[in-house]
């Protein structure tokens, strides 16, 4: 079975600095997607960025960025220069192919930017 | 605009009855998945189809059915099986190419 885990029930940064959240992910398959979402208090799931696990290269989106550690099966979302809006649930989540594209989900981490 | 619509935003379902809720996109995707959200939880799959007339129990099915007649239409029906249907319903759709699955505004459910 798949699990994600997200070890930080909640974190706060202040406005304009910067913000890490971790997800560690358990999984014997080799081909697979993981996936950042946000969901804001109107609680709209919203993709953050995404990322394939047969790609080095680290996904980048704007503010928003990941450290993939395949070896390692971590995957953290750094959020640069936070802005008020960025408030809200973020979700790490996990699909494989053979799973017939169903997401794994983590548990969240809620993050709140302060003024 | 493309999207995913579901409606409606509010339910309120008695005991014994069943309620359905909808989702409807217009995104031409063919795989589309119902998602339960209770309070400060992640999501977890209940129905999901990758194609016109078939679908797969997710996770937690017992006590809901779905049906998929037509490829913009996946809509959930929670049946008074279901004992603790107090939740937010999400509904997604994705290509069958492409991983990622988007999300429509989501549906509470409130039991009276």
């Amino acid at each position: 079975a798949q699990t994600v885990t997200q070890s930080q029930p909640e974190m706060s940064v202040q406005e304009a600095e910067t913000v890490t959240l971790s997800c560690t992910y358990d999984t014997s398959e080799n081909n697979y997607y993981l996936f950042w979402y946000k969901q804001p208090p109107s609680r709209q799931m919203i993709l953050v960025i995404r990322q394939e696990a047969y790609k080095q290269q680290n996904a980048t989106e704007n503010r928003f960025s990941v450290n993939f550690q395949k070896a390692a099966k971590s995957f953290s979302l750094k959020i640069s220069d936070s802005q008020l809006g960025d408030t809200a649930m973020y979700f790490c989540a996990f699909v494989y192919k053979a799973a017939g594209n169903k997401l794994t989900f983590g548990g969240g981490t809620r993050v709140l930017v302060k003024p | 605009d493309g999207g995913i619509t579901q409606s409606p935003k509010y339910l309120f379902r008695k005991e014994g009855q069943n309620v359905t809720l909808s989702c409807e996109q217009n995104l031409n995707h063919d795989a589309m998945y119902w998602y339960r959200q209770d309070p400060g939880q992640g999501l977890r799959l209940i129905y999901y189809s990758q194609i016109v007339n078939d679908f797969q129990k997710g996770d937690i099915a017992e006590g809901y059915s779905v049906s998929r007649e037509k490829k913009e239409s996946f809509p959930l029906t929670v049946t008074s099986a279901q004992k603790n249907p107090t939740a937010f319903y999400l509904c997604a759709s994705s290509t069958n190419r492409v991983e990622t699955q988007y999300f429509g505004p989501g549906t509470r459910l409130l039991v009276l």
